[in-house]
Parts: C-alpha cells; sequence; structure tokens
C-alpha cells in the first residue's frame, strides 16, 4: 500500500527558532500534498495545499509567511514553522494524494509530527 | 463555524455489539463523505466512504449510511472488535477537484472485551 512518512515525528525547540518538517510519499508520486494541523481533543485543520512545482494554498486564518510550504518534488513536501512560539505547539499532518486520480480514497496520510515550542 | 460536527466525543460499546458514529454537516455542497480511523500519535487512516448520490456503502463490518435531506451520516461497525478502539473521523469534501477535506471533531471508541 502507499506509504507516506513525516520527518521528524517529534521536535522540541526553543522560542524563536524555525522548524521544518517533512513529508515524503515513499512509494508513489504525489501532485498534491495537504498539511494539517490538530490541537488537542479538536479535528485536523486543513492548513494548506501543497501542489509540485507551484505555490502553496493557504486556507484562511493560516500565516503563509509563518508556515512555509515548499513542495520542490513529487515525493517530498517541505513545512517550515518561522519563528515558533508556544501557540504552534501542536500535531502536524501530512497527507499526499498520489498523481492522476481523483479519488479521495487514495489521499494517505503521515504518521503525524508532534511540535512543541518551549 | 463548524461545517462537519461529530457531537458525541466518546462511544464505548461491548465487544461483539455494534457501535455506532454519528456525523452531521451543515454544507449541503458537499459532495463526498469519508471516515478515517486513528491511534495517538498517528495519521488517519482511511476505512470507508460515500458519494453524496448513494445513500449506503457497505464494507465488511463497516457501514456508512447517508441521510442527506437531514445532513446525517454514521458508520456502523458490527461486530465492534476491541482492536476497533481508537478515534474515528468524519471528514466531507466540496465540490470540485481540489481535493480538500473538512474533518470533524472525531469520536473516541472504546470496544471492551
Amino acid at each position: 500500500g502507499a506509504v507516506v512518512s513525516q520527518h521528524p515525528s517529534w521536535v522540541i525547540c526553543k522560542s524563536g527558532t524555525s522548524v521544518k518538517i517533512e513529508c515524503r510519499s515513499l512509494d508513489f508520486q504525489a501532485t498534491t500534498m495537504f498539511w494539517y494541523r490538530q490541537f488537542p481533543k479538536q479535528s485536523l485543520m486543513l492548513m494548506a495545499t501543497s501542489n509540485e512545482g507551484s505555490k502553496a494554498t493557504y486556507e484562511q486564518g493560516v500565516e503563509k509567511d509563518k508556515f512555509l510550504i515548499n513542495h520542490a518534488s513529487l515525493t517530498l513536501s517541505t513545512l517550515t514553522v518561522t519563528s515558533a512560539h508556544p501557540e504552534d505547539s501542536s500535531f502536524y499532518i501530512c497527507s499526499a494524494r498520489p498523481e492522476g486520480t481523483a479519488s479521495y480514497n487514495e489521499q494517505f496520510f503521515g504518521p503525524g509530527t508532534r511540535l512543541t515550542v518551549l | 463555524d463548524q461545517q462537519v460536527k461529530q457531537n458525541s466525543p466518546s462511544l464505548s460499546v461491548q465487544e461483539g455489539r455494534i457501535s455506532i458514529l454519528n456525523c452531521d454537516y451543515t454544507n449541503s455542497m458537499f459532495d463526498y463523505f469519508l471516515w478515517y480511523k486513528k491511534y495517538p500519535a498517528e495519521g488517519p487512516t482511511f476505512l470507508i466512504s460515500i458519494s453524496s448520490i448513494k445513500d449506503k456503502n457497505e464494507d465488511g463490518r463497516f457501514t456508512v449510511f447517508l441521510n442527506k435531506s437531514a445532513k446525517h451520516l454514521s458508520l456502523h461497525i458490527v461486530p465492534s472488535q476491541p482492536g476497533d478502539s481508537a478515534v474515528y473521523f468524519c471528514a466531507a469534501r466540496g465540490r470540485g477537484n481540489t481535493g480538500k477535506l473538512i474533518f470533524g471533531q472525531g469520536t473516541t471508541l472504546q470496544v471492551k472485551p
């Protein structure tokens, strides 16, 4: 089956530093990847849609200058949380959609990254 | 505004019995609904889906029912097994091909042996 990995699985950083999270599709190419954030006991909230070779599309209320997304290849998207603050502490999850499919059954999720900002 | 709502944060069921998880939505433009299962510190895994033109879809122990007039869908698991214990999210997709999913808050299911 399709596998999506995320690295790191958890990270602790000091306030004001930047953190990069990688999302990789291991056995398929993904034209589109999605970044979600989940706070404790809350829903997964879509942050942005990452399209290979073009700018990401951000959801309302998500600061594009704070959450930098780069989808440089068909197997890798990165999310960089710049100047992180304690309120950015959350569980960040990516998903990848295989190239050439319109089926939403085929949006595969990564295992998530737990970010803790001290 | 929460467009997809799961009003029950938790559900406890005895092994072998039926688990019914509910989900309500407000946007009549959603054209596809999905259920995901999630364990702690892991990403969601796809369970079952249903198109808005259908009212039922069944896959093994899992059946999803859609009531468009009530803007309500439910996931039935029968018989429930202890391994089904997890958080279940319903998600809805808007029309078009963006792939964007809107998730409910999740329901924690506990199946007791």
